[in-house]
């Protein structure tokens, strides 16, 4: 199947820091989206990107489809963006989900 | 806002017990799927289903699963035979079109002792 990577594996920023995560796949896809899962377990759509750039409040996206990457970008972080950050890519029906960054914003 | 919705929120069985888990798409969704999530790894794929048939599965849907739309609302999670490896958080997911938004349900814990 398809590898999807996601990096950094951790990051802690202190609130009000910039962020850039990033999700690199192995083989074209025709579906791409960010998720934000919280400490509760929840998956929260942030993005659906295949390709192109999209911005949601302090919250960004750019997909290069043809190079095979994608980026979320957080500005100015808060506490609540704490959690773990995946990205997820389908081929078809079939969906792959990276192994995630997870982020802790301090105070 | 439409959502989708699964139940239990948690359950709790006995290895080699049946255990059937219910989702609840959003209505007008076409698309369906199922994850599961092991306790602090990643989200893997288990299964779509579209137009009343499994659309994929990934090699970890073997025959001790199962899915079925029984009715014009529910999505159903069979898992026959529990093991113990089956412990984890299980997702439903809808969306509307081949291509678009996928929407997760908030998942049933399950634990298999």
């Amino acid at each position: 199947g398809i590898q999807v990577e996601q990096s950094p594996p951790d990051l802690i920023l202190q609130e009000g820091a910039n962020s850039t995560l990033r999700c690199n796949f192995s083989d074209s896809v025709n579906n791409l989206q960010w998720f934000h899962q919280n400490p509760w377990g929840q998956l929260i759509n942030l993005f659906y990107i295949p390709s192109g750039t999209k911005q949601n409040g302090r919250l960004s996206a750019t997909t290069v489809a043809t190079e095979r990457y994608s980026l979320l970008y957080i500005s100015s972080s808060q506490t609540t963006d704490s959690g773990v950050y995946f990205c997820a890519v389908g081929i078809g029906n079939q969906f792959y989900f990276g192994t995630g960054t997870s982020l802790t914003v301090i105070p | 806002e439409p959502e989708v919705t699964q139940t239990p929120s948690h359950q709790v069985t006995q290895m080699g017990q049946e255990v059937i888990l219910r989702c609840v798409p959003i209505s007008n969704h076409l698309y369906f799927y199922w994850y599961r999530q092991i306790l602090g790894q990643k989200v893997e794929f288990l299964v779509s289903f579209y137009n009343n048939e499994i659309s994929e599965k990934s090699e970890i849907f073997d025959d001790q699963f199962s899915v079925e739309r029984p009715d014009g609302s529910n999505f159903t999670l069979k898992i026959r035979s529990t093991k113990l490896e089956d412990s984890a958080m299980y997702f439903c997911a809808s969306r509307v079109v081949g291509l678009g938004t996928q929407y997760f349900g908030p998942g049933t814990r399950l634990l298999v002792l």
